[in-house]
């Protein structure tokens, strides 16, 4: 079935630095979404992406699809300690017996130094 | 309701005992998930509900887990015999096809 992997699994930073996650699909993707889960909270929806080689941008966040529509990025400059949390990316299968599924990453869980 | 409801929000049980919990999705949304995270740890896929479509069970750890969803709404995750290793945090998710997940707020079983 297809396979959502996530890196890196942990991520320490310094307030002020830069972070990047990257997601690998197994599978041709129709669109990948990313979620942010606060300590103690519920994923929460941050974007979608839908065409080959998007680029979406909220804030200090930037989001990419690649143009293959298998892997995609989210990277966060100038960190700040209310990104702490952990980062995960959903991919939404073309086709195959579960269509319409969506398959969630590992994760990436960040933390920010003050 | 405005967002997707999860009973009951903590739930303690003896090794052996069987368990239900429960989900109610966003009125309309037609897909509904099911996932487990332990700890610090990711979203563990267990079913997936889409509409009128056989569910994908793929993720159900063993033939003691079972789901239903009853009327295209309300979910039910059946644990029986629970085992201290069900311990987690439960998590339903409800979309409108293929749209953004709603998450609910999880239900947390202990299991001793």
């Amino acid at each position: 079935g297809q396979q959502v992997m996530q890196i890196p699994q942990y991520q320490h930073v310094q307030e002020g630095e830069d972070f990047t996650t990257y997601c690998n699909s197994s599978t041709t993707l129709s669109n990948i979404q990313w979620y942010k889960q606060r300590p103690g909270g519920h994923p929460v929806f941050l974007i979608q992406l839908v065409k080959s080689g998007e680029v979406k941008k909220q804030k200090r966040l930037t989001f990419q699809f690649g143009e293959a529509k298998k892997n995609s990025s989210l990277h966060i400059t100038a960190t700040q300690t209310t990104d702490v949390g952990t980062y995960f990316c959903a991919g939404l299968s073309a086709g195959g017996t579960s269509y319409g599924k969506l398959t969630f990453g590992q994760g990436t869980i960040l933390t920010v130094h003050p | 309701g405005a967002g997707v409801s999860q009973s009951p929000s903590n739930k303690v049980t003896e090794k052996g005992k069987d368990v239900e919990l429960r989900c109610d999705p966003i009125s309309g949304h037609t897909a509904l998930y099911w996932y487990r995270q332990s700890l610090g740890q990711g979203l563990e896929f267990l079913i997936y509900f889409q509409g009128n479509s056989a569910p994908d069970k793929s993720g159900l750890p063993s033939d003691r887990f079972s789901a239903e969803r009853t009327g295209g709404s309300v979910s039910t995750l059946t644990i029986q015999r629970t085992q201290q290793e069900d311990s987690a945090v439960y998590l339903c998710a409800s979309s409108y096809r293929w749209g953004e997940a709603f998450f609910g707020q999880g239900t947390r079983l202990t299991v001793v």
